[in-house]
């Protein structure tokens, strides 16, 4: 099946730095988004990105959709204890049996973010 | 508006039974979609209702059926129960109306002992 690569896995860093991470694909997708999820909780949705090459901030965070649409990255300014915890890629495939209406999210393994303050 | 909505939080099974979850999703989405999430295989894809049809399915064996209600509300069931199938089983749903972007709930944990 499809699969994301996200990398790094996992990311330990001091408080104040700046956080890179990115996911590839062998498909294209026609939307990526980037989730948080802390321990017991599901994955809340940061930032969506539905055109290629486009580049959308929410606050200190800063993600991009590939020129190629295989590919994405998300970065974090001036990070703070409150970040830790995993990110995850998903790219939304196309559901040709309804029209081509979006179909379900495909995700990446996760990075899981560890800041020392 | 709420969030979406997912009962029971946790539970505990033993094998061989089988569970019901239940999710409301945000008022007004029509589309719904469960996830399993386990620390081996990740996140995937389970199934997704629209409309109470079932219109897509991941790669799952029979024993995982779902059900959408006319109130867009919906169940799954797992069946016969494994201890493999203990997991955070996640609801999402949909914004017809702002691009598809999915939301999902806080998940419920089952443990098959």
């Amino acid at each position: 099946g499809q699969q994301l690569n996200q990398s790094p896995q996992s990311m330990f860093i001091q408080e104040g730095e700046d956080v890179s991470m990115n996911c590839t694909s062998s498909s294209i997708f026609n939307t990526w988004l980037w989730y948080k999820q802390d321990p017991g909780e599901g994955p809340v949705l940061l930032i969506a990105l539905y055109k290629a090459g486009e580049l959308t901030s929410n606050g200190r965070l800063t993600a991009q959709f590939g020129i190629t649409r295989k590919d994405s990255f998300l970065n974090i300014s001036a990070s703070i204890p409150s970040d830790v915890g995993i990110y995850f890629c998903a790219g939304q495939l196309t559901n040709m049996n309804y029209g081509g209406s979006q179909g379900n999210l495909i995700f990446g393994k996760g990075t899981k973010l560890s800041v020392k303050p | 508006k709420a969030g979406v909505t997912q009962t029971p939080r946790y539970l505990i099974k033993t094998r061989g039974q089988q569970v019901t979850l239940s999710c409301s999703p945000i008022s007004g989405h029509r589309s719904v979609s469960w996830y399993q999430q386990t620390p081996g295989q990740g996140l995937q894809f389970l199934f997704e209702y629209f409309s109470e049809t079932q219109r897509n399915k991941g790669n799952f064996p029979g024993r995982f059926s779902g059900r959408q209600f006319s109130n867009s509300r919906s169940e799954m069931n797992v069946s016969t129960l494994e201890l493999g199938d203990s997991a955070l089983y996640l609801c999402a749903s949909r914004s017809t109306e702002l691009r598809n972007t999915i939301y999902f709930g806080e998940g419920s944990w089952l443990t098959v002992v």
